[in-house]
C-alpha cells in the first residue's frame, strides 16, 4: 500500500522565482492539505483540497495558490519567492473531508536564495 | 494566547522510564486530537489519535484527553533511546465548506538516555 508521495526532494531557488510541489495521496484518500513547517515550528496550515476545489485555507497570501486534479493529486505553486518561503513543505491526506487522521508525506525542502 | 501549546523541551528522561508530553489547547470547538513523532529531517508520522474523553492505549503509548480543562497528554512506556524525537500535539476543528483543519504546537523535543 503506497503511502503519500511529494516530489522534488529539494528544491532550491532564487528569490522572485515560482515553484510547483507535487503530492499524490495515500490510496483510498481523496482529500489533501499542504502546510508549511519552518526550522524549530509546528507545520502551518496552508489549505486544503476535496473534490478538486480549495474547501479552506489558512493565514498565507495569494502568492500561495494550488489544485487537485481528477485523480486527487495536487500541486501548491508559490509564486515571487521571499527568503521566508524556504521550509520544509509537507502534504498530508485523509479518507475525506471530516475530521480524520491525516497522514504526512516525505516533504519537499525548498530553500530560497 | 496561542491555540496549541507545549513545552518546547527538551525533555530528558533515562532508558526504560516513562516519558510524559503535556499540550493545552485554546478552542473549545476542537474535536480531534492526535500525537505525532517527527525525527530529526523527516516528516510527521501519526502516532497515536484520541477523540473522547479518557485514556488511549496502544502498546507502549497512552494518550489522555480533558476537554474540560482543554489538555491532551501523551505518555510513552518503557522510553527506548529509538523514542528520542520531537512530539508535535495537533488539534482538529470545523473549518469551512465542510473541511477541517489541523493546527499544530511547536513541538516537544524528547532525549531518551541509554
Amino acid at each position: 500500500d503506497a503511502g503519500v508521495t511529494q516530489s522534488p526532494t529539494h528544491l532550491i531557488k532564487t528569490r522572485g522565482q515560482q515553484v510547483t510541489l507535487r503530492c499524490s495521496p495515500k490510496s483510498g484518500h481523496d482529500t489533501v492539505s499542504w502546510y508549511q513547517q519552518a526550522l524549530g515550528q509546528g507545520p502551518q496550515f496552508i489549505f486544503q483540497y476535496y473534490e478538486e476545489e480549495e474547501r479552506q485555507r489558512g493565514n498565507f497570501p495569494d502568492r500561495f495558490s494550488g489544485h487537485q486534479f481528477p485523480n486527487y493529486s495536487s500541486e501548491l505553486n508559490v509564486n515571487a519567492l521571499l527568503l521566508g518561503d524556504s521550509a520544509l513543505y509537507l502534504c498530508a491526506s485523509s479518507p475525506g473531508q471530516g475530521g480524520y487522521e491525516q497522514y504526512f508525506g516525505p516533504g519537499t525542502r525548498l530553500t530560497v536564495t | 494566547q496561542k491555540e496549541v501549546e507545549q513545552n518546547s523541551g527538551p525533555l530528558s528522561v533515562p532508558e526504560g522510564a516513562i516519558a510524559s508530553l503535556n499540550c493545552t489547547y485554546s478552542d473549545r470547538g476542537s474535536q480531534s486530537f492526535f500525537w505525532y513523532r517527527q525525527y530529526s529531517g523527516k516528516s510527521p508520522e501519526l502516532i497515536m489519535s484520541i477523540y473522547s474523553n479518557g485514556d488511549k492505549e496502544d502498546g507502549r503509548f497512552t494518550a489522555q484527553l480533558n476537554k474540560a480543562s482543554q489538555y491532551v497528554s501523551l505518555l510513552i512506556r518503557d522510553s527506548q533511546p529509538s523514542d528520542s524525537a520531537t512530539y508535535l500535539c495537533a488539534v482538529m476543528k470545523r473549518g469551512g465548506a465542510g473541511s477541517y483543519q489541523l493546527t499544530f504546537g511547536k513541538g516537544t523535543k524528547l532525549s531518551v538516555i541509554p
